[in-house]
């Protein structure tokens, strides 16, 4: 059970175009969604905590209008690269807690690996 | 974002014997730790987890020990096997924060066969 699965997988795309990332659990449903970027060799970063039915709260230093998060339903959260640059090029993961339980695990989907040429 | 530190300290053991990782945490509020393993191009395992009000949990092969005292986690792997080569991190929940999970720096299991 709590599987969280991620699409896709693989990305690469042209400098300046948007990337959308899908985040959904598949056997619980999540009132909050946690979107993480890594760098290689480097810790899982907090970028944003995605909100069902509301907007999502972005940590320090992460620009909201870059990176567009949706959760529109229990089950599922967008994220949207806009107008991606070289530098956004990451291991972008997101993971998510079953309702109500905030002292819980969070299960993390298998992440998406972006590259913007 | 935020993150503990941006090192990846690593740890070669031989296979059979015990493993220890070791890590600190920042926030004398958190209230939860978690141990993941992440393997490499995929996202984080959940391994174990502690709450605050112990010092100690133990799982299949796994122990982990928790002492606040000084804001320090640890992870022990019994027996550790070449299966167990990965990245493993600590996280730490403020529950005041609305559950988010911060990540420590991790640390790189090698174990030779």
């Amino acid at each position: 059970g709590a599987v969280v699965s991620q699409h896709p997988s693989r990305v690469i795309c042209k400098s300046g175009t948007s990337v959308k990332i899908e985040c959904r659990s598949l056997d619980f449903q999540a009132t909050t969604m946690f979107w993480y970027r890594q760098f290689p060799k480097q810790s899982l970063m907090l970028m944003a905590t995605s909100n069902e039915g509301s907007k999502a709260t972005y940590e320090q230093g992460v620009e909201k209008d870059k990176f567009l998060i949706n959760h529109a339903s229990l089950t599922l959260s967008t994220l949207t690269v806009t107008s991606a640059h070289p530098e956004d090029s990451s291991f972008y993961i997101c993971s998510a807690r079953a309702y109500r339980k905030n002292n819980s695990p969070l299960h993390f989907g298998n992440g998406t690996r972006l590259t913007v040429t | 974002g935020e993150s503990v530190g941006l090192h990846l300290p690593t740890l070669s053991v031989q296979e059979g014997d015990n493993s220890i990782i070791n890590c600190a945490y920042s926030n004398s509020a958190s209230d939860y730790f978690i141990w993941y393993k992440q393997e490499s191009g995929k996202g984080p395992q959940f391994i174990i987890d502690i709450r605050s009000n112990m010092d100690k949990r133990q799982g299949q092969r796994v122990t982990v020990l928790l002492n606040k005292t000084v804001k320090h986690l640890s992870l022990q792997i019994a027996a550790t096997q070449p299966g167990d080569s990965a990245v493993y991190f600590c996280a730490e929940n403020t529950g005041n924060q609305g559950g988010k999970l911060i990540f420590g720096q991790g640390t790189e299991l090698s174990v030779k066969p």
